[in-house]
């Protein structure tokens, strides 16, 4: 069985702060994990995914995220935020050869001027 | 451009009759999943299609059916709606291996009355 906890459902950052968004994964197998967002009335869109090579992935829009086995961690993370980053984030894990993604609650992040 | 398309957009249906959400992919993929989208609950699996002629029922399947005639579409049936299936339904396609990301439509926003 797998699962996804997404610390915060909401988070507020001023413009330019550093961007934390949480997420713990439960799985009993070597996880691959994924970061989505959606922006709003659309569909959702991969930011990054971690899939066994290096532990710190990088993604879309400056974002990057450090897979922690000991901490079964997949924080989300951007330097500065921009107000464009506002939006809803998903964290997801998929197990082994299951194909598919079992997702967190998600964490709407807003941007303050 | 590959991509995956959902119709209609919106739609608004009375308790008790039948309603068909399509999705059409063009990734040729093999894998195709059913979500909804609920405040506080992120994506919950419906069904899912792993090939033509496949379909399995996934976390909330009650009250939904699939079909898999093709490669590009997997349609979603509610037999008999209810107002408790009010949501936004997304559909997503993947390559066949666990580690490949899941790529999203649109989002269908179904309302029943």
């Amino acid at each position: 069985a797998q699962s996804v906890t997404q610390l915060g459902s909401h988070v507020s950052v001023s413009e330019g702060a550093l961007v934390l968004l949480r997420c713990n994964y439960s799985s009993s197998v070597p996880p691959y994990l994924f970061w989505y967002v959606q922006y709003p009335n659309q569909g959702l869109q991969l930011l990054l995914k971690y899939t066994s090579a290096a532990t710190l992935v990088k993604g879309i829009n400056g974002f990057e995220a450090e897979f922690k086995k000991s901490e079964t961690s997949f924080h989300l993370t951007k330097p500065s935020a921009h107000m464009s980053d506002a939006a809803e984030y998903f964290c997801a894990v998929s197990s082994g050869s299951a194909r598919q993604l079992t997702f967190g609650s998600g964490t709407q992040l807003t941007v303050l001027p | 451009d590959a991509e995956i398309t959902q119709s209609p957009r919106h739609k608004i249906t009375e308790t008790g009759r039948q309603v068909t959400l399509a999705c059409h992919q063009t990734w040729n993929h093999n894998n195709m999943f059913w979500y909804r989208q609920d405040l506080g609950h992120g994506l919950r699996l419906i069904h899912y299609s792993y090939g033509v002629q496949d379909t399995n029922k996934g976390e909330v399947s009650d009250g939904y059916s699939v079909s898999r005639s093709n490669t590009e579409d997997l349609p979603l049936t509610l037999e008999s709606a209810a107002s408790s299936q009010t949501s936004v339904y997304f559909c997503a396609s993947s390559e066949s291996l666990g580690q490949s990301e899941q790529y999203f439509g649109p989002g269908t926003r179904l309302t029943v009355t």
